[in-house]
């Protein structure tokens, strides 16, 4: 496997099911991200973890829940989502260092339908 | 004001045409601008990186960055079906920490052969 992959490719789920994204980067990165891309609109970032901490969370609600045990893994655990939270939902990651910050390649996403 | 805007499109171009795409931004702290395409169904992938002002070209493409106008640009000469894609740019701030990417809405391109 190479870049960053993600399972599963297709979600489907209700209101009251409990389920998690998979996200893993063979790039050697540091830095890992969720963002949520929805039609019409900017990809919108939810979490970034950098060195495994979490540094930021962009007022996601609480039913969204990160987590990334080592440098290469993320998840995104889903609980009790609503419909407006169909999106399609793409990993991220990135070497970043005292110089500055390299771009971010993404993984091909998870295509969420909440029903 | 938003942060970057790009007009979503769609554009439609016959194959040959030279496609020409844009963002403007408002943020002066941005250093690193980036074009992104994305294909149906796929993630975004990383087509153009630039740092600062100036262009940059990668044989059918050429980015263009003007930081007294804030505002960026991608051409892509000798358009092929295979160009149609979204587009989004992005772009960041410089400095160890500073690794939040500013997106556009992305802007969809169709090359009719």
């Amino acid at each position: 496997e190479t870049g960053v992959t993600q399972t599963p490719r297709h979600l489907v789920m209700g209101m009251t099911n409990k389920k998690s994204l998979k996200c893993e980067q063979h790039l050697g990165h540091n830095a890992m991200y969720w963002y949520k891309q929805s039609a019409k609109k900017p990809l919108e970032l939810m979490f970034v973890y950098n060195f495994k901490e979490q540094t930021e969370n962009n007022s996601v609600p609480s039913r969204f829940s990160p987590e990334c045990p080592n440098s290469s893994h993320l998840f995104l655990h889903l609980h009790t989502l609503q419909p407006e939270d169909s999106a399609l939902y793409l990993c991220a990651s990135s070497q970043e260092d005292r110089g500055g910050t390299d771009t971010q390649y993404f993984g091909p996403g998870t295509r969420l339908t909440v029903l | 004001q938003k942060e970057v805007e790009q007009d979503p499109g769609p554009l439609s171009v016959p194959e040959g045409a030279i496609v020409s795409l844009n963002c403007t931004y408002s943020n002066s702290a941005f250093q690193y601008f980036m074009w992104y395409r994305q294909y149906s169904r796929k993630g975004p992938e990383l087509l153009m990186y630039t740092y600062s002002s100036g262009n940059k070209e990668d044989g059918r493409f050429t980015a263009q960055v003007d930081k007294s106008s804030k505002y960026i640009s991608l051409f892509i000469r000798d358009s092929q079906p295979s160009d149609s894609a979204t587009y989004l740019c992005a772009m960041s701030a410089a400095g160890y920490g500073n690794n939040r990417l500013a997106f556009g809405k992305g802007n969809q391109v169709v090359v009719i052969p």
